[in-house]
């Protein structure tokens, strides 16, 4: 069966940095893509990154310089380390496995439960 | 990055109406888009995907058609289980888009 669970959510001040885990089972995350796709209170869905099986990593404008995904295939863990964070990024961040045919033609499978991070003073 | 369109952004119904969703592409996407179900606090559930292909264990009631552009998701006779934000999503390339999303909620 497989299964993502977040962990590492929490509250950390503007400008602070928080690492987040999506440890996965059920599937191997080297031969799949994961992705990270936030949720901010009452708002809709934002895609964030992105880790292919090549490993290249592909991320949203808004955080681009600040974010970095990471996988660690001994724990089939995917990681997504934030830097500078901001109050507007105030969210749910889930992580997910895609799936499609192409390169680039993926959606979103499985889904974990999702952790809250918090940015505020 | 492509625009995604949904609407309406709520929908009232009742158990038993057909409704649709619209969803518009800022860009031509060919068939990549899905369509997921959310409920308030869970993660959002994929159910369509290549703009009518019905995931693994979806009620037949949902459906999904279009190409290009214009997109819709029909459930043919809504039940209790369908009431949520439902969410459209390009996957034409990375920088993957959502719609806002279209609540479906009780009459």
């Amino acid at each position: 069966e497989v299964q993502l669970v977040e962990s590492g959510g929490g509250l950390v001040q503007p400008g602070g940095s928080l690492r987040l885990s999506c440890a996965a089972s059920g599937f191997i995350v080297t031969y799949n893509y994961v992705t990270w796709v936030r949720q901010a209170p009452g708002k809709g869905l934002e895609w964030v990154s992105v880790i292919y099986t090549d490993g290249r990593t592909y991320y949203a404008d808004s955080v681009k310089g600040r974010f970095t995904i990471s996988r660690d295939n001994s724990k089939n863990t995917v990681y997504l380390q934030m830097n500078n964070l901001r109050a507007e990024e105030t969210a749910v961040y889930y992580c997910a496995r895609a799936r499609g045919d192409g390169y680039n033609h993926k959606f979103f499978d499985y889904w974990g439960q999702g952790t809250l991070v918090t940015v505020s003073s | 990055d492509i625009q995604m369109t949904q609407s309406p952004s709520t929908l009232s119904a009742s158990v038993g109406d057909r409704v649709t969703i619209t969803c518009r592409a800022s860009e031509t996407i060919n068939s990549w888009l899905a369509w997921y179900q959310q409920k308030p606090g869970r993660a959002p559930k994929l159910l369509i995907f290549e703009a009518s292909r019905l995931e693994t264990g979806v009620p037949s009631r949902l459906s999904g058609s279009g190409s290009g552009t214009e997109f819709t998701l029909t459930i043919s006779s809504l039940q209790p289980d369908d009431f949520a934000t439902y969410y459209c999503q390009q996957y034409k390339s990375y920088s993957w888009t959502f719609g806002q999303g279209t609540k479906v909620d009780i009459k």
